[in-house]
This record gives structure tokens, C-alpha cells and sequence, in this order.
């Protein structure tokens, strides 16, 4: 039974350019979440979001970040024209649907991406 | 509102000595608790989770918790420690008042060093 896959393990970009972070979350699993990791610090919430549906984007930058989950497919994270300052673990996590809500989060092995 | 507050930032035992890392939450909430485990480069693992349920907690690879009420406490403890418990070690609360049991509040982290 694979767990959260995420892909790709590491990922560069230059200033400017544009990063897609992908997450599968586990079999049978329904929702998914992405949190954010700077140097140094704990994980930061960014997204929850169900099958094309966004529940929570309270922790997402105003601008820049996107995420989707769509009915087919993986989940993505997608920053657009990434600066230095995005250098950073990102971590998906995925839960079962309504009626396990107890079950903790599943987390993937994490992207990291590295802006130049 | 919810959080987390990892005392030490770094802890340093020799092995086969006992292991106390401390956390303290502050909830409006009853709260749901865990604590999480990331070696080097990897995601993040569970290794317990309180829910109301009994307040000493035992979870994988010997380690066990206890919820102390009165003191707001959470720590994580393990008799004996293992070279290969060296890793970070995050205290977490469910974000319970988002409404949003996936939003997780992480602590800034425990580093745990093993020396011989």
C-alpha cells in the first residue's frame, strides 16, 4: 500500500521561472494538504483541498501559489515566477474522507525545491 | 487560538540514556495532540497521537507521551535512547478551531542528537 508520493524529491529553478509540485495521496484517501517548510522552522499550513474543490487556503500567499486537486490526477502545487525567498520543503499530506476524521495526516517524503 | 511551544531546540544524550524532549500547547479546545518524527531529508513519520482518550500515550519505537492538564504539558519521553532516534522531533496541535482538523500547528522543532 504506497504511501503520499510526491514528486520531484528535489527541484531547481532560477528567479522568474515556474515550479509544479506534484502529490498522489494515499489509496482511498480523499483529501489533501500542503504545508511549507523553511530552514530551520516547523511545518507551515498552506492549502486543504478535496477532489476539485479548494476547503482552506488560509495559509497560501496572497499571490504567486496556486493548488488544485482535480478529479483525475495528482494534486499540484504550482508557484509562479519563484524568488529566492520560496527556497523551502514542501510536504503533502492526505487523510481519509468524512467519518475518520481522527485518523492523523500521512505525510509524503516531501519536494525541495531550490530557487538560484 | 492554538500553538506550540518546543522548549529546547536541542537536546543531546548518550545512548542508552533516557530521552525527555518538552513541549507545552496552548488550546481553547480540547486538543489533539501528536508528536512527529523527520530524519534527515525524509517526511514525516507519526509517532503518536492523543485524543482524549488515556493520558499516557505510547507510541512507536519506544517512545511515549503523557498529557498533563494542569500543566499544559505534552512531553515526549523514551527510556533508552538509540543511535537511531537521532533525528527532529516535532510537538503538534489540531488546528481544531479552523474548523479544519487537517490544519496542523507545528512546533519549531526539537533536534535530538545520540552520542556513543
Amino acid at each position: 500500500n504506497a504511501g503520499v508520493m510526491q514528486n520531484p524529491r528535489h527541484l531547481v529553478r532560477r528567479r522568474g521561472q515556474e515550479a509544479r509540485l506534484r502529490c498522489s495521496p494515499m489509496k482511498g484517501h480523499s483529501h489533501v494538504y500542503w504545508y511549507r517548510q523553511l530552514p530551520e522552522e516547523g511545518l507551515k499550513f498552506m492549502v486543504y483541498l478535496q477532489k476539485e474543490n479548494i476547503i482552506d487556503e488560509s495559509g497560501m500567499p496572497k499571490e504567486r501559489f496556486s493548488a488544485e486537486f482535480p478529479k483525475e490526477g495528482p494534486s499540484i502545487l504550482r508557484i509562479q515566477q519563484v524568488v529566492r525567498g520560496d527556497s523551502a520543503a514542501y510536504f503533502c499530506a492526505s487523510s481519509p474522507p468524512e467519518g475518520q476524521r481522527n485518523s492523523p495526516l500521512h505525510f509524503g517524503n516531501g519536494t525541495r525545491l531550490t530557487v538560484t | 487560538a492554538q500553538s506550540v511551544t518546543q522548549l529546547d531546540s536541542h537536546v543531546s544524550v548518550s545512548e542508552g540514556t533516557p530521552v525527555l524532549l518538552r513541549c507545552n500547547y496552548s488550546s481553547s479546545y480540547s486538543p489533539s495532540l501528536f508528536w512527529y518524527v523527520q530524519h534527515p531529508n525524509k517526511g514525516l513519520q507519526l509517532l503518536l497521537k492523543y485524543t482524549s482518550a488515556a493520558t499516557l500515550v505510547k507510541g512507536i519505537n519506544g517512545f511515549e507521551a503523557e498529557f498533563k492538564k494542569s500543566e499544559t504539558s505534552f512531553h515526549l519521553t523514551k527510556p533508552s535512547a538509540h543511535m537511531s532516534d537521532a533525528a527532529e522531533y516535532f510537538c503538534v496541535v489540531s488546528d481544531r478551531g479552523s474548523g479544519n482538523t487537517g490544519k496542523l500547528i507545528f512546533g519549531q522543532g526539537t533536534t535530538l542528537q545520540v552520542k556513543p
